[in-house]
């Protein structure tokens, strides 16, 4: 495989429910990145790992936990949600220089009931 | 401060027609500008990238911009539109965090046919 790879694709939870979604990057990047995407919002930039190391955290709620165990896997950990918390949620990679691109996942359609 | 600011959230285009989707940004140190591309249910693409090598960029598809500095622009434009150029385009700027990447909110194309 090649690419940023999420996975599910689709997801529907309760708000009592904890589920994570899970990042795979195959290209050899040193960041990655989550970002949720609403609609009629710009797109929201909610955490970033640089060599497994967590260099950014959005103001994002506890409810959303990352976890970044190597360089090629990131997660985010979603529990007791809300129904505003359903968006498209983006993973991203780059190799992490303010020239490199983001080169982004499908995503994963959270529905939250 | 890193901004950028697309005008215009729709656009909507005959099929052959010139597409000219418009971006100006804000930045506090040389920028590096991109635009991505969204089609339904994917993440985002990247078209193409500025990174002070030239002004007028190609990218891919057949798109081009023009990187204006007197005018704070960059914006996106081809000349023949198709049918499957029909997405969502997004400019975005990097801050002066390799880690941030400031994006617009999107345009919307529409080519009619």
């Amino acid at each position: 495989e090649t690419g940023v790879t999420q996975t599910p694709r689709h997801l529907v939870m309760g708000m009592t429910n904890k589920k994570s979604l899970k990042c795979e990057q195959h290209l050899g990047h040193n960041a990655m990145y989550w970002y949720k995407q609403s609609a009629k919002k710009p797109l929201e930039l909610m955490f970033v790992y640089s060599l497994e190391e967590r260099v950014e955290n959005n103001s994002v709620p506890s409810r959303f936990s990352p976890e970044c165990p190597n360089s090629s896997h990131l997660f985010l950990h979603l529990h007791t949600l809300q129904p505003e918390d359903s968006a498209l949620y983006l993973c991203a990679s780059s190799e992490g220089g303010r020239n490199s691109p983001l080169h982004f996942g499908n995503g994963t359609r959270l529905t939250v009931t | 401060a890193q901004s950028v600011t697309q005008l215009g959230s729709h656009v909507s285009v005959s099929e052959g027609a010139l597409v000219l989707l418009r971006c100006n940004y804000s930045s506090s140190v040389p920028p590096y500008l991109f635009w991505y591309v969204q089609y339904p249910n994917q993440g985002l693409q990247l078209l193409l990238k500025y990174t002070s090598a030239a002004t007028l960029v190609k990218g891919i598809n057949g798109f081009e911009a023009e990187f204006k500095k007197s005018e704070t622009s960059f914006h996106l434009t081809k000349p023949s539109a198709h049918m499957r150029d029909a997405a969502e385009y997004f400019c975005a700027v990097s801050g002066v965090n390799f880690n941030k990447f400031y994006f617009g909110s999107g345009t919307k194309l529409n080519v009619k046919p």
